[in-house]
């Protein structure tokens, strides 16, 4: 399996809702990545996770809450999100052996806050 | 501050062409420069460049490094209309985040259009 999956691949939410985002990776990569990215933009980091321990947090607003509960998941929870937070979310793993580093996108979900 | 620079930021060009695109870094610590193709969704891996000077080849596309200079190049030939994409470049580690995992500094993309 040579693929990181994503759901939804959609969601609209409101600004009082609680939503999870989910990730799902099976090439034994024990470093998982989110990324969020707004239109005609690259993709900025949100939160790295290494061997299961958060190890990055970008000063993301709280509202948004990773968990990595395994080698092979990675969680991203939302609550109380504004409409600014529309965007393309992006799970990503990669290897963790020297030089092996390259990163491997799932297909993102849309997200909608309105 | 660590810093990509993609240009041209956007390109038109006609099926059959041949195109460079380019990426010039600044980093503290560069391990690597990671090529990446984005359509509607995720973007897509290419090829990590980590040596100057040798040149990775997959079809029609081809990208190679310079280190001294702090450079790559995207070559696409023969281009076809499904090339059309945003062409990101990334360098990593921008900082060893912990533990083998890497964090990339990614650049503003070149939109490459190509038309029939």
């Amino acid at each position: 399996d040579t693929e990181v999956t994503q759901t939804p691949k959609h969601l609209v939410m409101g600004m009082t809702n609680k939503k999870s985002l989910k990730c799902e990776q099976h090439m034994g990569h024990r470093a998982m990545y989110w990324y969020k990215q707004k239109a005609k933009k690259p993709p900025e980091l949100m939160f790295v996770y290494s061997y299961e321990k958060l190890s990055i947090n970008e000063s993301v607003p709280s509202r948004f809450s990773p968990e990595c509960p395994n080698s092979s998941l990675l969680n991203l929870h939302l609550h109380a999100l504004q409409p600014e937070d529309s965007a393309l979310y992006l799970c990503a793993s990669s290897p963790t052996r020297v030089l092996r580093n390259e990163q491997f996108f799932g297909p993102g979900t849309r997200l909608t806050v309105l | 501050e660590d810093k990509v620079v993609q240009s041209p930021l956007s390109l038109v060009v006609h099926e059959g062409d041949t195109v460079t695109l380019n990426c010039s870094y600044e980093v503290t610590n560069f391990r690597s420069l990671l090529w990446y193709k984005q359509e509607k969704k995720a973007p897509t891996f290419l090829f990590m460049l980590t040596s100057s000077g040798i040149e990775k080849k997959s079809g029609r596309l081809s990208s190679i490094l310079d280190k001294k200079e702090l450079f790559s190049i995207l070559n696409i030939t023969a281009t076809q209309t499904g090339d059309s994409a945003v062409y990101l470049c990334a360098v990593g580690p921008s900082r060893h985040s912990g533990a083998g995992s890497y964090q990339l500094t990614f650049g503003k993309g070149t939109k490459l259009s190509v038309i029939p």
